[in-house]
């Protein structure tokens, strides 16, 4: 498959834990902010996203967490599966910038069985 | 992915050609962007066009080209002026409504011989 990622930071989980991944962001203009998933070889896929009005917003089985003070972005991912093991990588939009997005560099999950 | 479709897959291309890398939507999304991913980085903007005949360069745009005359349609060529154009190639499209989020292709894997 398509080698993404091969000097990423890595989290790795046993199957059944939850896992948490972060994420920085250093523009405090920014007021949306999305998930990805990215298996390998594929493209990424849409996750959960969040605004900045709010601090958390809750999908199945993931959470996303937003602190604008500290400029935090966190996923949680309950009871991880295996099909979770993936790169994931958050993304912020800026207001006023349309519909552009600022990508960070991606944290590799690893699921152990 | 889904309502969005890259062809090839993979592509190989001796070193001098030029080589373009096709992306179709049926999302009826009006802004499509194109993407290069190399291993341990995030996502660079290559170009991206919000309007049909209208497009803008991104980050990296030196030795790409684009074309945008259908709104379904936003093909990249490689020219033999990129230097290093072995990379994984991402299309992505996004609608006005939609706010912000970007919805990604399967990708094209490109390889210099």
């Amino acid at each position: 498959g398509e080698s993404v990622g091969l000097h990423l930071p890595t989290l790795s989980v046993q199957e059944g834990d939850n896992s948490i991944i972060n994420c920085a962001y250093s523009n405090s203009a920014s007021d949306y902010f999305i998930w990805y998933k990215q298996e390998s070889g594929k493209g990424p896929q849409f996750i959960i996203d969040i605004r900045s009005n709010m601090d958390k917003r809750q999908g199945q089985r993931v959470t996303v967490l937003l602190n604008k003070t500290v400029k935090h972005l966190s996923l949680q991912i309950a009871a991880t599966q295996p099909g979770d093991s993936a790169v994931y990588f958050c993304a912020e939009n800026e207001n006023n910038a349309g519909n552009m997005l600022t990508f960070g560099g991606g944290t590799r999950l690893m699921v152990k069985p | 992915d889904g309502g969005i479709t890259q062809s090839p897959k993979y592509l190989f291309r001796k070193e001098g050609q030029n080589v373009t890398l096709s992306c179709e939507q049926n999302l009826n999304h009006d802004a499509m962007y194109w993407y290069r991913q190399d291993p341990g980085q995030g996502l660079r903007l290559i170009y991206y066009s919000q309007i049909v005949n209208d497009f803008q360069k991104g980050d990296i745009a030196e030795g790409y080209s684009v074309s945008r005359e259908k709104k379904e349609s936003f093909p990249l060529t490689v020219t033999s002026a990129q230097k290093n154009p072995t990379a994984f190639y991402l299309c992505a499209t996004s609608s006005y409504r939609g706010g912000g989020t970007q919805y990604f292709g399967p990708g094209t894997r490109l390889t210099v011989l």
